[in-house]
């Protein structure tokens, strides 16, 4: 069966600090991995996804995460926070052969300092 | 989000009443799943479904019934409410890759009195 687990459930920055969410994954195959992101009172929104080819993927809002399979992870980065970072983040793995059903990790919470 | 509703949007609801929530898309999506959001837990399947009719439990389904007669519609329904099932609720549909990822709707939710 697969699993995620991001480490922290609460992150905290300073405005223009470096952004590190992080995710590990439990997987039999090689799996498909996403990153969610959750602003206040909304529906989750795609933020990136891996899922072969290149390791570094780039998503929006000045998000990226690099595939990392011998350590089993996929964390997310970005170099310079901003306060409209503020929300929550959900890591997730799908298996590629099977009912394309996503597995959430338990979310971490970014707050962003002034 | 586009193509993607659920409704309604909130509701309280008393112990041991049954509730349905729907999912409308018009995307012509084949895949439909119902997920449920805890603090500490993420979000959890509770039923999906790859077709007209077809339908399959996930990890929370206890307590929960789905159906699917129309491409377009997804329902959830609480058999009989209980506080345990207070909770925001999601739902989210796929096209046929597995690599695309989901389009979550904007959530319902759901108070049990």
């Amino acid at each position: 069966a697969q699993s995620v687990t991001q480490l922290g459930s609460h992150v905290s920055v300073s405005e223009g600090a470096l952004v590190l969410l992080r995710c590990n994954y439990s997987s039999s195959v090689p799996p498909y991995l996403f990153w969610y992101v959750q602003y206040p009172n909304q529906g989750l929104q795609l933020l990136l996804k891996y899922t072969t080819g290149a390791t570094l993927v780039k998503g929006i809002n000045g998000f990226e995460a690099e595939f990392k399979k011998s350590e089993t992870s996929f964390h997310l980065t970005k170099p310079s926070a901003h306060m409209s970072d503020a929300a929550e983040y959900f890591c997730a793995v799908s298996d590629p052969q099977g009912a394309q059903k996503l597995v959430f990790g338990q979310g971490t919470r970014l707050t962003i300092n002034p | 989000d586009a193509g993607i509703t659920q409704s309604p949007r909130h509701k309280v609801t008393e112990t041991g009443t049954p509730v349905t929530l729907r999912c409308h898309q018009t995307e012509n999506h084949r895949y439909m799943y119902w997920y449920r959001q805890d603090p500490g837990h993420g979000l959890r399947l509770i039923h999906y479904s790859y077709g007209v009719k077809d339908t399959d439990k996930g990890e929370v389904s206890d307590g929960y019934s789905v159906s699917r007669s129309k491409t377009e519609d997804f329902l959830l329904t609480l058999e009989s409410a209980t506080s345990s099932q207070t909770s925001v609720y999601f739902c989210a549909i796929s096209a046929t890759a597995s690599y695309v990822g989901y389009t979550f709707g904007s959530g319902t939710r759901l108070t049990v009195v």
